[in-house]
């Protein structure tokens, strides 16, 4: 089964706008860790934010935010004031347990940002 | 600057042959990881390492090798035994077992068959 879905494969976004990309997690662990990176076509990965299971609050790094509903088991990225620079492919990944470093990838979403 | 570094960026590889991609990081992590991407996909992992001398199969061992004799380096070695090795594959690393850490992953190698 899998554990973390992208159901976007692409998404278009005006500048200036803000952009929601979504993410849902499949789990029995009650202790998780939820990772989002951006991938430029460069093909680096870059770490962008993170959410731990237990943290009450929701995650912000600058311009992305997490919008975690943890009922719902989902873990949506959202990026405010999108830029052109945030074009670039966006992977949702879990870290499943507390004793494991292991990463399971979502099949990411492809962000486009036009003028 | 730490970071992690692979090479070569582009490979080859002709029928039958092995080859030996390079990942090396300075940020004095303890844990090393391989992946494995193709067009269109997330990443899947080959095998990783937690420790020098040890190391545990991924998703998608089959066909790969590894070794880890020093803490600053992972190589992965793509067999003749991989019947479809072209792909784009990532070395990236973090701290054992400190679970918010995210991995940094090097810029990737190439790989294709002649």
């Amino acid at each position: 089964a899998q554990k973390i879905t992208q159901t976007q494969p692409g998404m278009f976004v005006q500048e200036k706008e803000a952009v929601t990309l979504d993410c849902t997690y499949d789990t029995s662990d009650p202790s998780y860790g939820l990772f989002w990176y951006k991938q430029p076509s460069s093909g680096e990965m870059i770490f962008l934010i993170y959410q731990g299971s237990y943290d009450q609050q929701n995650a912000t790094e600058g311009r992305y935010s997490l919008n975690f509903q943890k009922a719902r088991k989902s873990a949506n990225l959202v990026i405010s004031a999108s830029q052109l620079g945030d074009s670039a492919m966006y992977f949702c990944a879990m870290r499943e347990g507390h004793n494991t470093d292991k990463l399971i990838f979502g099949t990411g979403t492809r962000l486009q940002v036009f003028p | 600057d730490g970071g992690i570094t692979q090479s070569p960026k582009y490979l080859f590889r002709k029928e039958g042959q092995n080859v030996t991609l390079s990942c090396e990081q300075n940020l004095n992590h303890d844990a090393m990881y391989w992946y494995r991407q193709d067009p269109g996909q997330g990443l899947r992992l080959i095998y990783y390492s937690q420790i020098v001398n040890d190391f545990q199969k991924g998703d998608i061992a089959e066909g790969y090798s590894v070794s880890r004799e020093k803490k600053e380096s992972f190589p992965l070695t793509v067999t003749s035994a991989q019947k479809n090795p072209t792909a784009f594959y990532l070395c990236a690393s973090n701290w054992a077992a400190v679970g918010n850490q995210p991995q940094h992953f090097g810029d990737g190698t190439r790989l294709s068959i002649l």
